[in-house]
């Protein structure tokens, strides 16, 4: 089976820290994505990588950034970090020839 | 662009009884559809896909889709539930065109299923 491990499951930042958010697939995938997910809004795409070292945004780019320096690594970083940013946080990858994600198991941060 | 509406943010219904979570979409575009689940504290899981072909899709777990091209649904049913399926579930929609895989997700319901 696909594992999508992201690093941790609970964080706890300082407002203004920058943070990193790990994300790792074993499965060779081209593809993965960060997703918020808040109540009542869903899933929401922040920025999504189909090769190493390409990146694109996605519908809430604002105050993020990633990094895919290896096809099986993308990092998602938050370059100040602030309240707003408070959110349960999700990983997925998946190949060109597959129609669904994986997902990781999220890593829940709170910002103070 | 595509978008996806769950009509329904929270669902409450009691054990063996049937269920249906409602999903609609919007697209200018032939589209792949999808129904996830997310039980606490884990990530999502694939619950069942429309790719092409017969428009009832069974899944994982005794649930099923109908694909509506004309209504634009893709509803989620289970005619018998039990505890365990208490979870979010998320519907979600990509193009087909976008090799990359894409997925627009809705806003989630919550199945609260009661003894």
């Amino acid at each position: 089976d696909v594992k999508v491990t992201q690093s941790s499951r609970y964080l706890v930042k300082r407002t203004g820290e920058k943070v990193f958010l790990e994300c790792v697939q074993d499965m060779d995938h081209e593809n993965m994505f960060w997703y918020r997910q808040d109540p009542g809004l869903g899933l929401r795409l922040i920025y999504f990588s189909y090769d190493v070292k390409m990146k694109e945004k996605g519908d809430i780019p604002e105050g993020y950034s990633v990094s895919r320096e290896k096809k099986e690594r993308f990092s998602l970083i938050l370059e100040s970090a602030s309240t707003n940013q408070t959110s349960m946080y999700l990983c997925a990858s998946t190949a060109y020839t597959n129609y669904g994600y994986t997902f990781g198991s999220g890593t829940r941060l709170t910002v103070v | 662009a595509q978008s996806v509406t769950q009509l329904d943010s929270q669902v409450p219904v009691f054990e063996e009884a049937p269920v249906e979570l409602r999903c609609n979409y919007s697209s200018s575009v032939s589209v792949y559809l999808f129904w996830y689940v997310q039980y606490p504290n884990q990530g999502l899981q694939l619950l069942l896909k429309y790719l092409s072909g017969s428009t009832l899709v069974k899944g994982i777990n005794g649930f099923e889709a109908e694909f509506n091209k004309s209504q634009t649904s893709f509803h989620l049913r289970k005619p018998s539930v039990h505890i365990s399926d208490t979870a979010e579930y998320f519907c979600a929609v990509r193009t087909v065109s976008d090799q990359g895989g894409k997925l627009i997700f809705g806003q989630g319901t919550e199945l609260s299923v009661k003894p």
